[in-house]
């Protein structure tokens, strides 16, 4: 059970274009989702933190305007890089929980590379 | 703030040997500590958790202890396979929830 499934898990694009990530929780209701970077052999930074049917509320130094997250069911929240640049390229992962009290369930992670 | 430190890495060690990964932390409170492992090109699985002092975590094989008087939380295993190769991350959550996750170590285990 708690099972996290990240779409795509791998995607290239060329600079300036926009790239949505899907997260979904396929076998609970999740009604907090977290949006993690990871650079090269670095931790987990956390981005952002969405509940369901709210506004996402980001961490310190994240562009708000540039990653748009969406939480609109309790099933899957999207994160959107508008205008990627070189810059963004990384590796992106989602986690989800169904309530406080349980642990965070991560996805396999997407990685982006903006040409 | 909440910080996890972690021994550096890269760790690498022979089949069968033993398996010790520091992880110390500074927290208000009384923070909950996980380890999580993390495949090549996938996303963390949680390995074990402790949510109180001396509570200990276990998982296929891999043990750690909740040591508050030593704010420490090292993750160990009596006898490594090849497939334990990966990075691990030790972490913590605190009341908002929120986890914070040490720099990661990678090991790597040799036939």
């Amino acid at each position: 059970g708690a099972v996290v499934s990240q779409h795509p898990s791998w995607v290239i694009c060329k600079s300036g274009t926009s790239v949505k990530i899907e997260c979904r929780s396929l076998d609970f209701q999740a009604t907090t989702m977290f949006w993690y970077r990871q650079f090269p052999k670095q931790s987990l930074m956390l981005m952002a933190t969405s509940n369901e049917g709210s506004k996402a509320t980001y961490e310190q130094g994240v562009e708000k305007d540039k990653f748009l997250i969406n939480h609109a069911s309790l099933t899957l929240s999207t994160l959107t890089v508008t205008s990627a640049h070189p810059e963004d390229s990384s590796f992106y992962i989602c986690s989800a929980r169904a309530d406080n009290n349980q642990p965070q369930h991560f996805g396999d992670g997407t990685r982006l590379s903006i040409l | 703030g909440n910080s996890v430190t972690q021994m550096e890495g890269p760790v690498t060690l022979s089949e069968e040997a033993f398996l010790t990964i520091n992880c110390t932390y500074t927290a208000t409170g009384y923070p909950s500590l996980f380890w999580y492992v993390q495949y090549p090109g996938e996303g963390l699985q949680l390995l074990l958790k402790a949510t109180k002092a001396d509570d200990k975590g276990s998982n296929k094989g891999f043990e750690a202890t909740y040591r508050k008087e030593t704010t420490s939380f090292h993750l160990e295993k009596g006898s490594v396979q090849v497939s334990d190769s990966a990075v691990y991350f030790c972490a913590l959550s605190d009341r908002n929830e929120k986890l914070t996750f040490g720099t990661g170590t990678r090991l790597t285990i040799i036939p």
